[in-house]
């Protein structure tokens, strides 16, 4: 089966660093995407992660462990416009499909 | 389009009634996708389409569901005899090909059945 796991909320201050934490545990892996999803909104790509190791794309960065099953995504210079719902969703071994967690929903207070 | 496009946005229906929700992907996007996304949660996988053809529809909870994708482009999703536990919102992304693509999404219909 597949398992995905990521805090339900966070919250921090405008300005700030936050990480968000997924781990997985899915049937075949092939790669990890983050979408963030403001309320009422579609989903839209943040970055995926095939390799092991950080990428980094402006003001977010993602960070993939294969062999630990683990992820985070980074953000930093926290905007009240970044208060949105982060979703982890890890691509099945050599399959189009994608399965989400939860979601993250991030606060960013004044 | 320069994006997914899905209509209506909004949709409510009484309980047996069937509904009909529509997807336009992005031009020249052969994989299509369908979610459902319940409140507070990640969307989750319905089907898939690679151009006409449905190449998975095993996320569809009942017989009751039903998508199509007649010429490669335009998808429904039609949900016959509504119940309430289809309240949900319904969410179409495309991919250029299909399998590690980024896929882009809709906006999604938002479906309350009373």
């Amino acid at each position: 089966g597949q398992n995905i796991d990521q805090p339900t909320e966070m919250t921090a201050t405008e300005g700030a660093i936050v990480q968000i934490n997924c781990t997985y545990q899915t049937s075949g892996f092939n790669g990890l995407f983050w979408y963030q999803q403001h309320a009422g909104e579609a989903p839209t790509f943040l970055s995926y992660n095939v390799l092991d190791g950080l990428e980094e794309k402006g003001r977010f960065s993602s960070f993939l462990s294969r062999s630990k099953g683990y992820s985070y995504l980074l953000l930093k210079e926290l905007q009240m416009k970044d208060s949105a719902s982060y979703l982890c969703a890890p691509g099945l071994d050599s399959s189009y499909k994608l399965i989400f967690g939860s979601g993250t929903r991030l606060l960013v207070r004044p | 389009g320069a994006g997914v496009s899905q209509s209506p946005r909004y949709k409510v229906a009484k309980r047996g009634q069937d509904v009909a929700l529509r997807c336009d992907p992005i031009s020249g996007h052969v994989s299509l996708f369908w979610y459902q996304q319940a409140l507070g949660q990640g969307p989750e996988f319905l089907t898939y389409f690679q151009n006409e053809a449905q190449l998975d529809k095993s996320g569809l909870p009942s017989d009751r569901f039903f998508a199509e994708r007649p010429e490669g482009s335009v998808s429904t999703l039609k949900i016959q005899r509504t119940q309430q536990e289809d309240s949900a919102v319904y969410l179409c992304a495309s991919s250029l090909f299909g399998a590690q693509e980024t896929q882009y999404f809709g906006p999604g219909t938002r479906l309350l059945v009373l």
